[in-house]
């Protein structure tokens, strides 16, 4: 099955800094990748995602790129704001397959004024 | 709201009781899952639903676990004879397309 590895576990960053958070999947056939964030006591919530015909995609301050030949994929913040302070997700799944989703173990991102 | 609501949010129970959780999905969406989190991992996927049929559920944690969705609408999930390591965060998801919505997850705390 699916393995989905993600790093780093915990990310510390200054406002106005930029935070990375890498993933790497081992299923070949995965090609939908989405990124959640969910903050203390909240539901996931997705906030970006991309598929395998892309390698990059980006909302704002948000960016996700792809490297279908290594099996990584990475979420770029810039210019983070304390509100940015949650943990972050990443998952991978097969569209028009099985659609059941592979999680990594999240990376807890910690903005600091 | 319109989004995915789950009940309870919050459930204490002795070790060795039933306890079943709701799940009310977006309305157009067929499909239904189910995950469990524990603290510091990402969600563990349990079993899910298109519309009514039950598609995978191999992955459901111990034959102590059963889901259903009977008219394709709302979901339960059911932990009998509950064990202290049954407690966690049950997430539920609908979708559409690929992407999931998750609802706020009911927390099972077992004594």
């Amino acid at each position: 099955g699916e393995n989905v590895e993600q790093h780093p576990s915990t990310l510390s960053v200054q406002e106005g800094d930029s935070a990375v958070i890498k993933c790497t999947y081992s299923d070949s056939a995965s090609n939908y990748f989405p990124w959640y964030k969910q903050e203390l006591g909240k539901r996931p919530q997705l906030i970006i995602d991309i598929r395998s015909n892309v390698g990059e995609k980006k909302d704002q301050r948000i960016a996700v790129t792809l490297n279908k030949t290594a099996k990584h994929f990475s979420l770029h913040i810039t210019e983070t704001q304390p509100e940015d302070s949650a943990v972050y997700f990443c998952a991978a799944s097969t569209s028009g397959g099985s659609y059941i989703p592979t999680f990594g173990r999240g990376t807890s991102l910690i903005v600091h004024p | 709201d319109t989004g995915v609501s789950q009940d309870p949010r919050h459930k204490i129970t002795k070790r060795g009781q039933n306890v079943t959780f709701r799940c009310d999905p977006i309305s157009e969406h067929n499909r239904l899952y189910w995950y469990r989190q524990t603290l510091g991992q990402g969600p563990e996927f349990l079993t899910y639903f298109q519309n009514e049929a039950q598609l995978e559920k191999s992955r459901l944690l111990s034959d102590r676990f059963s889901a259903e969705r009977p008219k394709g609408s709302f979901s339960t999930l059911e932990i009998q004879r509950t064990e202290q390591g049954d407690s966690a965060m049950y997430l539920c998801a609908s979708a559409d397309g690929d992407t999931q919505y998750f609802g706020p997850g009911t927390r099972l705390t077992v004594l």
